[in-house]
């Protein structure tokens, strides 16, 4: 079965610094990656994918991740932080189950960025 | 507006009473999931519907029973409730059977006094 590790649970950094969230998977089969991110009290919502393709995917809000399929790794990251990107974020692994081709994720257990002034 | 609506948001309970939580999507998705997700924001997958077909059942009590009414509809039942069942959960529904990513719903808090 997929794991995902995040290797931090909490990435302190100040506003306008870059940061990098770092996401690994278990699987060298291909696969789908994901980062989600939950706003305080609020339900997640998907930032970004890699299905397939360009292994540099964008985010309309600056985020981008890259997914290195030798190193088994779907980083984060972000040139220039705002206040605003405080939040969990979520890496996720889509695995393909059984015969019937459905996927289930698999979530890492989270990074909380939080953002200072 | 196009979207996985959970009710209710918040739930208060106490131990041993029985609860339900609602869920519906308006996506035109063919599969509907349950997560719980635990007071150290850990996320896993309890339940899957398929077009109201069971597809995923993971190592979850008995005391939970979903139930799917139709293909945008998944209920969660939850019997006999504990403390440890206190947690958020997480209705989220998807399309071409999960290969592109799930929309989660906002989440309901379940509290068990």
């Amino acid at each position: 079965a997929q794991s995902v590790t995040q290797l931090d649970s909490q990435v302190p950094v100040f506003e306008e610094a870059p940061v990098e969230l770092r996401c690994n998977y278990s699987s060298s089969v291909s696969v789908y990656l994901f980062w989600y991110v939950q706003y305080p009290n609020q339900g997640l919502q998907l930032l970004l994918k890699y299905l397939s393709g360009s292994t540099l995917v964008k985010s309309i809000n600056g985020f981008e991740a890259e997914f290195n399929k030798s190193q088994t790794s779907f980083h984060l990251r972000k040139p220039s932080v705002h206040i605003s990107d405080t939040a969990e974020y979520f890496c996720a692994v889509s695995d393909s189950m059984f015969s019937g081709g459905y996927n289930k994720l698999i979530f890492g257990a989270g990074t909380r960025l939080a953002v200072h002034p | 507006d196009t979207a996985v609506s959970q009710t209710p948001k918040y739930l208060v309970t106490q131990m041993g009473n029985d609860k339900s939580i609602k869920c519906e999507q308006n996506l035109g998705h063919d599969t509907m999931y349950w997560y719980k997700q635990d007071s150290k924001k850990f996320l896993k997958i309890m339940f899957s519907y398929n077009n109201k077909e069971l597809i995923i059942n993971e190592t979850v009590p008995n005391r939970f029973s979903p139930k799917s009414p139709d293909k945008a509809h998944l209920n969660l039942h939850i019997n006999s409730l504990e403390l440890g069942d206190s947690a958020v959960y997480f209705c989220a529904s998807s399309q071409e059977r999960g290969r592109y990513g799930y929309t989660f719903g906002s989440g309901t808090r379940l509290t068990v006094v």
